[in-house]
């Protein structure tokens, strides 16, 4: 396996439901990232951890539960969620360098439905 | 907040030149960067700019203004393939990207 890898690529739960995203980097990054992309809007930043810190929290409703046990691995818990909260789901990671360039590599997304 | 603005959709024919233009107001700048991204699949990196001027790579370049708050990305010699959304996203401190809703190129044969 190489680069972002989530699992799984589609999902489908009603609201009383309890699933988890899960993802995986195989660059050797130290930060890693949930995005929510919902049609027709921005990428939106819900997660960052930073050598499996969590740095930023933004502002996500907390049926939204992240966890990072070691910083190749992230997972996103998913509770009693909302027909709002379908969308694609992107993990991306990047290394961790303030004064450096990087860019963040992406996951394929997982395809989230709530019915 | 951030704010983010590029243009909903373009279209342009195979061999073209389309210019994706985006300005932003954020509250610090630390870069900016256009990811491409194929319906259905995960945003890739094109570009990167932190200082003005002009970035040339390959039939892909960006520019930027940082007085003006402005980017654009030039796409040369249009193939099919070059059909996807592209994202401006800037950087505003050590790590957290703010992204544009994104332009949806159509390459027409």
């Amino acid at each position: 396996e190489t680069g972002v890898t989530q699992t799984p690529r589609h999902l489908v739960m009603g609201m009383t439901n309890k699933k988890s995203l899960k993802c995986e980097q195989h660059l050797g990054h130290n930060a890693m990232y949930w995005y929510k992309q919902s049609a027709k809007k921005p990428l939106e930043l819900m997660f960052v951890y930073n050598f499996k810190e969590q740095t930023e929290n933004n502002s996500v409703p907390s049926r939204f539960s992240p966890e990072c046990p070691n910083s190749s691995h992230l997972f996103l818990h998913l509770h009693t969620l909302q027909p709002e909260d379908s969308a694609l789901y992107l993990c991306a990671s990047s290394q961790f360098q303030a004064d450096t360039s990087y860019e963040q590599y992406f996951g394929p997304g997982t395809r989230l439905t709530v019915t | 907040g951030q704010n983010i603005d590029q243009p909903t959709e373009m279209t342009a024919t195979e061999g073209a030149i389309v210019q994706i233009n985006c300005t932003y107001q954020t509250s610090g700048f630390n870069g900016l960067f256009w990811y491409q991204q194929h319906a259905g699949e995960a945003p890739t990196f094109l570009s990167y700019n932190v200082l003005d001027g002009l970035e040339e790579k390959g039939r892909f370049s960006s520019f930027l203004s940082r007085s003006k708050g402005y980017s654009y990305l030039l796409l040369k010699e249009l193939q099919m393939k070059d059909s996807a959304s592209y994202l401006c996203a800037v950087r505003d401190g050590d790590y957290k990207l703010s992204f544009g809703a994104g332009t949806t190129v159509t390459v027409r044969a």
